[in-house]
């Protein structure tokens, strides 16, 4: 059983709809992530959160806002997407950023589909 | 900027086989480096991870690395395949001289368990 809960599993919107994507860890990680990954490639970094604070973002469209409520909750708004945005979308955590001491730990992510 | 090479896209192996993943780093300091292992529809597990200390890495489900400077890679293996082990496996380096401790993956590799 993963440790980063992620709903929903799956998700189908239209280009004009808004939605969120919601991810959860109890592990008192401080650093958390979102990664969008496409079939049969490898995940791609969108946004990290360091101590509930935006600290990285990859150049990703406006479409997409990333919100940190709390230490535990990681959002991922969702609003006027274009098809290519269709994707596996994944959730990860760490202790912190320092990977050397706290490697990821990953949601089973939200399969989004975008019509 | 550090980068990762995974060599052969896809990898078939007769169960009870030896398993033989290839990762190659670019980097003339010596990286943080992790395998990740993904089932279908789940997300990414860590199976082991390298940070400097024994160059023998012993991780989960039976799967071992040796990270070799000389040869700047850190191949997995496992000396028996089990039909449990079909899955996408990505190598993955982070750099320990970049702040951002970013996580840059490989492009994956499948691995393929026939009976």
């Amino acid at each position: 059983d993963t440790e980063v809960t992620q709903t929903p599993k799956h998700l189908v919107m239209g280009m004009t709809n808004k939605k969120s994507l919601k991810c959860e860890q109890h592990m008192g990680h401080r650093a958390m992530y979102w990664y969008k990954q496409k079939a049969k490639k490898p995940p791609e970094l969108m946004f990290v959160y360091s101590y509930e604070k935006l600290s990285i973002n990859e150049s990703v469209p406006s479409r997409f806002s990333p919100e940190c409520p709390n230490s535990s909750l990681l959002n991922l708004h969702l609003h006027a997407l274009q098809p290519e945005d269709s994707a596996l979308y994944l959730c990860a955590s760490s202790q912190d950023t320092a990977f050397y001491n706290s490697p990821l730990h990953f949601g089973n992510g939200t399969r989004l589909t975008v019509t | 900027a550090q980068s990762v090479t995974q060599l052969g896209s896809h990898v078939s192996v007769s169960e009870g086989a030896l398993v033989l993943l290839r990762c190659n780093y670019s980097s003339s300091v010596p990286p943080y480096l992790f395998w990740y292992v993904q089932y279908p529809n789940q997300g990414l597990q860590l199976l082991l991870k390298y940070t400097s200390a024994a160059t023998l890495v012993k991780g989960i489900n039976g799967f071992e690395a040796e990270f070799k400077k000389s040869e700047t890679s850190f191949h997995l293996t496992k000396p028996s395949a089990h039909m449990s082990d079909a899955a996408e496996y990505f190598c993955a380096v982070s750099d320990p001289m970049d702040s951002s401790y970013k996580l840059i993956f490989g492009s994956g590799t499948r691995l393929l368990v026939r009976p």
